[in-house]
């Protein structure tokens, strides 16, 4: 079975810009999470989806917005990227309470 | 005060020791608990995962979760080059509640 899949893997930008990431879960996982990862910490949680519903939300501005389709694959929208905004940004689906990663699309925001 | 506390390290040992990691956490709901291990510019992997007291162990690993004390451990034997990675340990609430990841440990297993 494919893991989770992460496009593009690579993206550079410039201030004030936008992007969208994009993420396809495990097959049979209906649940999709967002994470940001800095250099030399951990995770941390932007939005969590499942069945196309918002079901959580972590401590980041509006500026960051997702979706989720049909097929549970998912969208991560960031507007007027800042240079904070450079990190690895992690899609994870899931299936009860295992969490499975992808492996990120880096960000780097010039 | 984080929700999560794990020493950064770099955690150096020689190949074939006992690799020990841990995390404390403040938050008493917290019923999950993960290791999960990440290599450089990678996505994280899932180790090990629990959601009672006691140990787990699965090969060279074991998990260990001291719910009263708020401490999770991995212990990890006969430690190989390729252990070299930066371990990290999450927690949530529930089964639908957000992960809360420690800082993650760098560790370097030396042949």
């Amino acid at each position: 079975d494919a893991g989770v899949t992460q496009s593009p893997t690579h993206l550079i930008k410039t201030r004030g810009q936008h992007v969208t990431l994009r993420c396809s879960p495990i097959s049979g996982h209906k649940s999709v999470s967002w994470y940001q990862q800095v250099l030399g910490q951990g995770p941390q949680f932007i939005f969590q989806y499942y069945e196309k519903e918002e079901r959580g939300r972590g401590n980041f501005p509006d500026r960051f917005s997702a979706r989720q389709f049909p097929n549970y694959s998912s969208e991560l929208n960031v507007n007027a990227l800042l240079l904070g905004d450079s990190a690895l940004y992690l899609c994870a689906s899931s299936k009860g309470f295992e969490q499975f990663f992808g492996p990120g699309t880096r960000l780097t925001v010039l | 005060q984080k929700e999560v506390e794990q020493d950064p390290g770099p955690l150096s040992v020689p190949e074939g020791a006992i690799v020990s990691l841990n995390c404390t956490y403040s938050n008493s709901a917290f019923q999950y608990f993960m290791w999960y291990r990440q290599y450089s510019r990678k996505g994280p992997e899932l180790l090990m995962y629990t959601y009672s007291s006691g140990n787990k162990e699965d090969g060279r690993f074991t998990a260990q979760v001291d719910k009263s004390s708020k401490y999770i451990s991995l212990f990890i034997r006969d430690s190989q080059p390729s252990d070299s990675a930066t371990y990290l340990c999450a927690m949530r609430t529930d089964s639908w509640g957000k992960f809360q990841f420690g800082a993650g440990t760098q560790v370097v297993v030396t042949p």
